[in-house]
């Protein structure tokens, strides 16, 4: 079966920027996308389509995907962006999550 | 505004079944593949089944497969979880989510309820 891997966490300095990666089998082929969740909430789509943002996301989420690597970048990372950070995409009629990123702002 | 609103949780003995129920408002319901998604206490997200529109294309991870059932009321604006054969693994935040089949990812998610298998 198809898997998504992630690092388990992330550390960031405010104003920094913090990059999550998310490794899949030619994930570069397939489209990636992103859910940011906080403690006892909901996932919220922040990437989808590899790079685009939905309405209201803030500008300094931004995603790529190429290869076997699909990447969030946070730009100028607030308190509010700590959050555990799933990727996702789509393979053999399969929706794969990635096995999530802890992001802690320092 | 797009909601989505689960219910149906509960506790349940292991090898017992349960229904949960998404009611949806806020958008034409019968354009969109509708789906649902769980989170064991302290894991990761794990997708559960995808229902097309018309409820006769359906999907399910492997782990579910023969166990739970997706279906549609599309003159409620319902989305239906039949879970049988519950077991201890099942237990979960179930999260009703609609599901673009384009472009493969979830646009938006219900608030969530959960399932406890547990003697």
């Amino acid at each position: 079966s198809y898997e998504l891997t992630q690092p388990p966490s992330v550390s960031v300095s405010p104003g920094q920027t913090a990059s999550i990666t998310c490794s899949g089998d030619k994930l570069g082929d397939k489209n990636a996308c992103w859910y940011q969740q906080k403690p006892g909430q909901s996932p919220v789509l922040i990437i989808y389509q590899d790079n685009k943002r939905p309405s209201g996301i803030p500008e300094r989420f931004s995603g790529s995907n190429s290869g076997n690597t699909a990447t969030l970048t946070i730009s100028g990372t607030q308190a509010m962006d700590e959050a555990d950070y799933y990727c996702q995409a789509w393979d053999s009629r399969t929706a794969v999550f990635g096995t999530g990123t802890k992001v802690t702002v320092l | 505004e797009v909601q989505l609103v689960e219910s149906g949780g509960g506790l349940v003995q292991p090898g017992g079944s349960l229904r949960l129920s998404c009611a949806a408002s806020g958008f034409t319901f019968s354009s969109y593949w509708m789906s649902w998604v769980r989170q064991a206490p302290g894991k990761g997200l794990e997708w559960v089944a995808n229902i097309k529109q018309d409820g006769y294309e359906k999907y399910y991870v492997d782990s579910v497969k023969g166990r739970f059932t997706i279906s549609r009321d599309n003159a409620k604006n319902s989305v239906y979880l039949q879970m049988n054969s519950l077991r201890a693994e099942d237990t979960a935040v179930y999260y009703c989510a609609r599901w673009l089949q384009l472009f493969h990812y979830f646009d938006y998610w219900g608030q969530g309820t959960l399932v406890t298998v547990s003697s």
